[in-house]
């Protein structure tokens, strides 16, 4: 059983959607990373956290230390938006969630 | 700046054969990351390497080496392929911890035949 869990494994929405993903972990943590990989590939760091609310542009992330739970929301989603978002925890070593594929539709 | 940067970008090998990956950066980067990833899985680790001269494994680090003889490069060695080592590989690097941002390279599609 991976020890970071996300879902939905694929959303697709219409442009402008508020959109959701939800990161469940099972260990004591240090931090908890958003991670967005393009389609192209490449991956890049969204979000650090290890408490409270972080918000960047339409991007929100939450945390709830207690509940061992990480949200993610998109505001008024894109196409650009597309990607898959990976969820990490910082327990040590990294461990990844298999990752949330987006398809934001115009 | 470059960031992290990986070589090569693709490559195909038969059973058996070696290969060394290469990954540089350029950020005076502590940490450095070799990662695999997998259709339906999530990143796992394989090698880290916590400052130049050091390594140490991670998660799947069977079937691979690694070597930082400098601060800024980070090699990954496969001595002898095999299919089960199909996979894109991504190198990362973070500043001191591993509480720290990562920042990744392109990734590596390897294909083993």
């Amino acid at each position: 059983k991976n020890e970071v869990e996300q879902s939905p494994q694929n959303l697709t929405a219409q442009e402008g959607e508020f959109i959701t993903i939800n990161c469940s972990y099972s260990v004591g943590i240090s931090a908890l990373h958003w991670l967005q990989q393009h389609p192209g590939g490449g991956i890049v760091s969204l979000f650090m956290l290890s408490s409270g609310k972080k918000k960047h542009g339409r991007l929100i992330a939450t945390i709830n230390i207690q509940e061992k739970h990480s949200s993610l929301h998109i505001t008024a989603s894109h196409p650009r938006d597309s990607a898959v978002y990976i969820c990490a925890v910082n327990e040590g070593d990294m461990r990844f969630g298999a990752g949330t594929r987006l398809t934001v539709k115009p | 700046n470059a960031g992290v940067t990986q070589t090569p970008k693709f490559r195909v090998l038969k059973t058996g054969q070696s290969m060394t990956l290469l990954c540089a950066q350029d950020m005076n980067h502590e940490y450095m990351y070799w990662y695999r990833q997998d259709p339906g899985m999530g990143l796992r680790l394989i090698h880290y390497s916590v400052g130049e001269g050091t390594t140490a494994k991670g998660e799947v680090p069977d079937g691979y080496n690694v070597s930082r003889l400098k601060k800024q490069n980070f090699l990954l060695g496969l001595e002898s392929a095999a299919p089960s080592q199909t996979s894109v590989y991504f190198c990362a690097s973070s500043y001191v911890t591993t509480n720290n941002e990562q920042f990744f390279g392109p990734g590596t599609r390897l294909t083993v035949l």
